[in-house]
């Protein structure tokens, strides 16, 4: 009965690969965000999804592309992915006029 | 840009001490929230406060705001090894931005 889910949890991957992780919640929520954690631990939004639109998208490379196929499912690709990439990929929800946010276990990703 | 920063970015204490961790931001907000990461998993949400509000609890949990001074605190009281984590603030101005954290460790 998890709540967020992503999969997968570990990627390891050479650079100018693509990648792609998924992510599904159970919750109900009709908003969906990913975020990355570096190695500092510093956590830092990437893109938000509400009801499949795209509302917010921080200065990312546009490498990274979100997809949301319904509101339980936010997916993130990565083109030609660099040693920079390398990091914890996060997704989380929240139901539209609620603050709280529920996070996944995160993706641990590795590029070489 | 970062919004919140943590103070002290470590902090180690024996259990049954009292822990304080602060966070300082810069503009205005909307509410701030407290979140816990243990080590290898994802962030769960502690505690909210709203900008209109100076101090919420919810179990060992007490958090003060001062909109004036534009800070926050966390305090965990009578603290276990079971507390021993990484705690961030996040800002809530359409979206939330978090500091780096205080990695919390308690020891037995």
């Amino acid at each position: 009965d998890t709540a967020v889910s992503q999969t997968p949890k570990y990627l390891v991957t050479q650079m100018g690969n693509d990648k792609s992780i998924k992510c599904e919640q159970n919750l109900g929520h009709d908003t969906m965000y990913w975020y990355k954690q570096d190695s500092k631990k510093f956590l830092k939004i990437m893109f938000s999804y509400n009801n499949k639109e795209l509302i917010i998208n921080e200065t990312v490379p546009n490498r990274f592309s979100p997809k949301s196929p319904d509101k339980a499912h936010l997916n993130l690709h990565i083109n030609s992915l660099e040693l920079g990439d390398s990091a914890v990929y996060f997704c989380a929800s929240s139901s539209s006029g609620r603050e709280t946010q529920y996070f996944g276990p995160g993706t641990r990703l590795l590029v070489l | 840009s970062q919004q919140g920063e943590e103070d002290p970015q470590a902090l180690s204490i024996q259990e049954g001490e009292n822990a304080t961790m602060n966070c300082s931001y810069k503009t205005s907000i909307n509410n701030l929230q407290w979140y816990r990461q243990n080590s290898g998993r994802g962030l769960v949400h502690l505690i909210l406060i709203r900008s209109n509000e100076r101090e919420k609890h919810s179990g060992r949990l007490r958090v003060t705001l001062d909109t004036s001074k534009k800070s926050s605190s966390l305090l965990i009281t009578a603290s276990r090894a079971a507390d021993t984590a990484s705690y961030f603030c996040a800002t809530d101005t359409q979206k939330l931005v978090f500091g780096q954290g205080t990695r919390l460790t308690i020891n037995p």
